[in-house]
């Protein structure tokens, strides 16, 4: 079946260090890809996109690149702020119709 | 501003009560879909529309009930027979091939 897999959190990290969240999928297909960011108490909004094989998304610092070999789409940041502190969620799009969510990654950054 | 709206933010009821949650876009999408969030777990879908007057269960169906009279509306009914039901509630639409979701601010539904 479609499935996404993410990194175990909770993840803590001090400011200004390197950030990688792992994310891997399972789909029967060529799903889109996604990273979402949850802030306490709100809902989910995009961080950034790959539709397609090496497809690398960007916005805010934050980097992933569509990796079809590898079945993954790591999130990276080569400097964490401690306003990046929120909840990560990978995501695939399939058929153009149903989204499958990752359980979601806690990140926390100290001063 | 285009964007979707979720309504109440808060919401408690009395066990055994039916409550609805709103739910409404200005964004012309045609997709929107309903999803539940419990705490350390991430989304899974209850109920997901594609166009008017059409719409398909997803993976937690039992106990809810929707309708999509309108383009721009997608009222999710929490019903006496689901089990647990307090939980955070987030709405989405979308549209078009490989585009993003985009979400409402959800609803945090408490049965008491």
């Amino acid at each position: 079946g479609n499935s996404v897999t993410q990194m175990e959190g909770p993840v803590t990290l001090s400011e200004e260090a390197f950030l990688t969240i792992n994310c891997t999928y399972t789909a029967t297909g060529y799903p889109s890809l996604f990273w979402y960011v949850q802030y306490p108490g709100e809902g989910l909004q995009l961080l950034l996109k790959a539709t397609k094989a090496d497809d690398k998304g960007s916005n805010k610092g934050f980097e992933a690149t569509y990796r079809k070999e590898t079945t993954s789409f790591h999130l990276e940041k080569g400097s964490v702020q401690v306003s990046d502190s929120a909840v990560y969620f990978c995501a695939l799009l399939l058929d153009g119709n149903q989204f499958y969510f990752g359980t979601g990654t806690s990140l926390t950054v100290i001063p | 501003d285009g964007g979707i709206t979720q309504s109440p933010k808060y919401l408690f009821r009395k066990e055994g009560q039916n409550v609805t949650l709103s739910c409404e876009q200005n964004l012309n999408h045609d997709a929107m879909y309903w999803y539940r969030q419990d705490p350390g777990q991430g989304l899974r879908l209850i109920y997901y529309s594609q166009i008017v007057n059409d719409f398909q269960k997803g993976d937690i169906a039992e106990g809810y009930s929707v309708s999509r009279e309108k383009k721009e509306s997608f009222p999710l009914t929490v019903t006496s027979a689901q089990k647990n039901p307090t939980a955070f509630y987030l709405c989405a639409s979308r549209t078009g091939i490989n585009t993003e979701a985009f979400f409402g601010q959800g609803t945090r539904l408490t049965v008491v």
